[in-house]
């Protein structure tokens, strides 16, 4: 089965800062993954997603994860913060050869940015 | 990217009456629609998979006599909250898979049981 960990529900950093927001997976094949956003009483838009290839995907808005299956992790992360980044963020996994009704998020890790 | 429209944003309804939410993909072809349900400050839950033309999929937990989901087209799937009561209020979100099987959401609906 697979599973993902947000570590972290909160995070706060102020604008200009680093933004890192760590998400670890388990899965028993390699998996695809993701980083979606969520603004208030918004849907989830896509930021970035790894499926093969190269591991340092780069996604919308300036945000870039890692994928490093050594670590089992996905991390999100932006060289310096906005104001407009406060939202919430989603990672999920799913197997290649799942569909979309397998696809599983993390509890996800709302992002405060402060003046 | 491709775009989701979900009506209404918001609705808030009398218990015992029925709420129909609409998922409609505007600029591409959904044979595969989904249904997320998001308690406040959590994360969001599947509640059934949507194929056009045929009946829906529910995950294990979800009542498929309250929740009716009808996907009579291509571009279009319905969410039917029958005999609403309190406890499903939440924030429901559909998403429509493209020919290159990825996945856009709507912006959600709030609904809202008094």
């Amino acid at each position: 089965a697979q599973s993902v960990t947000q570590l972290g529900s909160h995070v706060s950093v102020s604008e200009g800062a680093l933004v890192l927001l760590r998400c670890n997976y388990s899965s028993s094949v390699p998996p695809y993954l993701f980083w979606y956003v969520q603004y208030p009483n918004q849907g989830l838009q896509l930021l970035l997603k790894y499926t093969t290839g190269a591991t340092l995907v780069k996604g919308i808005n300036g945000f870039e994860a890692e994928f490093k299956k050594s670590e089992t992790s996905f991390h999100l992360t932006k060289p310096s913060a906005h104001m407009s980044d406060a939202a919430e963020y989603f990672c999920a996994v799913r197997n290649p050869s799942g569909g979309y009704n397998k696809l599983i998020f993390g509890a996800g890790t709302r992002l405060a940015v402060h003046p | 990217g491709a775009v989701v429209s979900q009506h209404p944003s918001r609705v808030i309804c009398k218990s015992g009456t029925s709420v129909k939410i609409e998922c409609r993909s505007l600029d591409f072809q959904a044979t595969t629609m989904f249904w997320y349900r998001q308690f406040p400050k959590q994360s969001l839950m599947l509640m059934a998979t949507s194929n056009e033309g045929s009946k829906a999929t529910y995950e294990q937990g979800v009542e498929k006599d309250k929740f009716l989901i009808n996907h009579a087209s291509l571009t279009l799937s319905t969410l039917t909250v029958t005999s609403a009561h309190p406890e499903d209020s939440s924030f429901y979100i559909c998403s429509a898979i493209d020919e290159r099987t990825e996945a856009f959401f709507g912006q959600g609906t709030r609904l809202t049981v008094v």
